[in-house]
């Protein structure tokens, strides 16, 4: 089976720009988080989405958005690109919205965003 | 607000050496998740080990134990005979029971020579 899959791979934008990142989960899977990974640092959760709707927002400005599509992929949106936009943005999914139970969140091998 | 905190920005081990990786958190919980994550330079986040709060054994997984101390909120990944391939990101990160969303550390780069 595939895994959780992501594109494009990398990206380059310049300030001020928009960009859109896709995630497509695990077939099964209904819930899909986002983390942003900024050099030398952990990732830090940006958006959770469980059967279309927003279960969890992180510390975020509203210049990201995201949503989830009726096949469970999803879109990560960022609107007016700053310089410390730049970072590696991590996508990942999980079988159920983890209420009570383990839950394990599969990770994709990331979409690496370059802002100049 | 949980916080996850490793101290060691980076360690490095001889091959089948025995290397431990701290990790601290704080939080007013009572029950929740811990995990280590590896990331190798092919930077695909994989999980090494998960942990229950509530379950007092430490958790294991072939060569990957955890020395969990609760009541110190101190969760360490003790990896045994390191192999080159072990090489990598380690993030130790933190789960609440009623949320999705995982808190990780800054993470600590571990190198493994020959």
């Amino acid at each position: 089976d595939a895994g959780v899959t992501q594109s494009p791979t990398h990206l380059i934008k310049t300030r001020g720009q928009q960009v859109t990142l896709r995630c497509s989960p695990i077939s099964g899977h209904k819930s899909v988080s986002w983390y942003q990974q900024v050099l030398g640092q952990g990732p830090q959760f940006i958006f959770q989405y469980y059967e279309k709707e927003e279960r969890g927002r992180g510390n975020f400005p509203d210049r990201f958005s995201a949503r989830q599509f009726p096949n469970y992929s999803s879109e990560l949106n960022v609107n007016a690109l700053l310089l410390g936009d730049s970072a590696l943005y991590l996508c990942a999914s999980s079988s159920t919205q983890f209420r009570g139970g383990l839950n394990e969140q599969f990770f994709g091998p990331g979409t690496r965003l370059t802002v100049l | 607000a949980q916080t996850v905190t490793q101290s060691q920005p980076e360690m490095s081990v001889q091959e089948a050496e025995t290397v431990t990786l701290s990790c601290t958190y704080d939080t007013s919980e009572n029950n929740y998740y811990l995990f280590w994550y590896k990331q190798p330079p092919s930077r695909q986040m994989i999980l090494v080990i998960r942990q229950e709060a509530y379950k007092q054994q430490n958790a294991t997984e072939n060569r990957f134990s955890v020395n969990f101390q609760k009541a110190a909120k101190s969760f360490s990944l003790k990896i045994s005979d390191s192999q080159l391939g072990d090489t990598a990101m380690y993030f130790c990160a933190f789960r609440r029971l009623s949320q999705g969303n995982l808190i990780f550390g800054k993470g600590t780069k571990l190198s493994v020579k020959p």
